[in-house]
């Protein structure tokens, strides 16, 4: 089955720079790869997705960048602000199963004022 | 994208009790599935819920403990049973289209066994 490996499981970035968080996964069929924002007491919320058909994919300040040869992708956050700071999940999963995901342990982002 | 809402938010229960999780969308999904989080740890599948028959579960969950019910395409629950401390997780719903392949979640039920 599909393994995805997450890194860094904390990052700390001052507000303002960039946060950027990279995900690896193992199973060449996996076509589709979202992000999401967990808050505390609150469940995943989508923030952003790539397919495999696209190298890159940008929403404001958030953009994904995928490597379908390396299979890694990764979250690129600008201008971070305070309320960033969440824990992010990557998930990667084929179409074959819609919906159900493998998810990466997560990183937790702390945006210091 | 689809709204669901999961019931309870939050309970906490007796050892050897069972708790049932309710999951309702606002529009027909062809696909749900359920999901464990134990604190600070990422999303664990336990089984996706299908329309009309049995749950397929993932390895390590099993019927007796976890059973699923989906009774229509907007509908379904998970039941926690025979409850233990290591039972203590935030249980997540989920939903997914075969036409997007995206997946939406509800706001989780945060289990507490005593």
């Amino acid at each position: 089955g599909e393994n995805v490996e997450q890194h860094p499981s904390t990052l700390s970035v001052q507000e303002g720079d960039s946060a950027v968080i990279k995900c690896t996964y193992s199973d060449s069929a996996s076509n589709y790869f979202p992000w999401y924002k967990q808050e505390l007491g609150k469940g995943p919320q989508l923030i952003i997705d790539i397919r495999s058909n696209v190298g890159e994919k940008k929403d404001q300040r958030i953009a994904v960048t995928l490597n379908k040869t390396a299979k890694h992708f990764s979250l690129h956050i600008t201008e971070t602000q305070p309320e960033d700071s969440a824990v992010y999940f990557c998930a990667a999963l084929d179409n074959t199963n819609a919906g159900k995901s493998t998810f990466g342990d997560g990183t937790t982002l702390t945006v210091k004022p | 994208s689809a709204v669901i809402s999961q019931k309870p938010s939050r309970d906490i229960c007796q050892r050897g009790t069972s708790l049932t999780i309710q999951c309702q969308v606002d529009s027909q999904v062809t696909m749900m599935f359920w999901y464990r989080q134990q604190p600070g740890q990422s999303l664990t599948l336990i089984a996706t819920a299908n329309q009309g028959s049995e749950a397929t579960y993932e390895s390590g969950f099993v019927i007796d403990k976890f059973p699923i019910s989906r009774p229509n395409l907007t509908f379904s629950t998970l039941t926690v049973s025979n409850l233990s401390p290591e039972d203590s997780s935030i249980y997540l719903c989920s939903v997914g289209d075969t036409s997007s392949t995206e997946a939406f979640f509800g706001q989780g039920t945060r289990l507490t066994v005593v």
